[in-house]
């Protein structure tokens, strides 16, 4: 099961723009992770941002966090031909088995130049 | 992906054939997964291991079996049973109290 969906699915802007995406989950969560996915490679960590929390930056990075809307977006500022990648959000999933995250299907951005 | 090794990078599996997808890790991360990603989608959950001698079944765990026998190194069989397993498995591992996941590079299966 996918706990969180991304939205849009596709994203294509030109350099130096900005770049939002939306992330929407189902259930409580303690917090939500974005992570990048260049083609063909494995994820790499972005942000985390807890569920105390309504808004944190990293960089050029801005995410939110509404959870009365169990919602998030991830924004990057100024964008770069080496943002071209795909973004996913996570979230943990908890039970007397063991915690795993679980992710959902993605946003691909494409910049051009 | 530094740290963690998945091998080989590409693989071909034949009908009726199993398979076994390396992952090694370095980072002395309790917490190793197996994900595997089908094109433009996600990641779904295969098999988790929060220690050793210790795994647990994830979202898509029939036609797959693991083992975790070292802290090191969680390989991910891909049995017979499994019948559409080409996709990009990725495996990842995780400290022990740590919230973000670490990824491998991948390993890309395709049936034959």
């Amino acid at each position: 099961s996918q706990q969180g969906e991304e939205d849009p699915q596709a994203l294509s802007i030109q350099e130096g723009e900005n770049a939002t995406m939306n992330c929407s989950y189902k259930t409580s969560i303690n917090n939500l992770q974005w992570y990048r996915q260049n083609s063909g490679r494995g994820l790499v960590h972005l942000i985390l941002i807890r569920s105390n929390e309504r808004e944190k930056h990293s960089g050029r990075l801005r995410v939110t966090l509404d959870t009365s809307k169990k919602s998030s977006s991830l924004l990057i500022t100024a964008s770069r031909a080496a943002d071209t990648a795909s973004y996913f959000c996570a979230t943990r999933r908890s039970n007397q088995a063991g915690t795993a995250l679980i992710f959902g299907k993605g946003t691909t951005l494409s910049v051009s130049s | 992906d530094g740290g963690i090794t998945q091998s080989p990078k590409y693989l071909f599996r034949k009908e009726g054939q199993n398979v076994t997808l390396s992952c090694e890790q370095n980072l002395n991360h309790d917490a190793m997964y197996w994900y595997r990603q089908d094109p433009g989608q996600g990641l779904r959950l295969i098999y988790y291991s929060q220690i050793v001698n210790d795994f647990q079944k994830g979202d898509i765990a029939e036609g797959y079996s693991v083992s975790r026998e070292k802290k090191e190194s969680f390989p991910l069989t891909v049995t017979s049973a499994q019948k559409n397993p080409t996709a990009f498995y990725l495996c990842a591992t995780r400290d022990r109290g740590g919230e973000k996941l670490f990824f491998g590079s991948g390993t890309q299966l395709s049936v034959l």
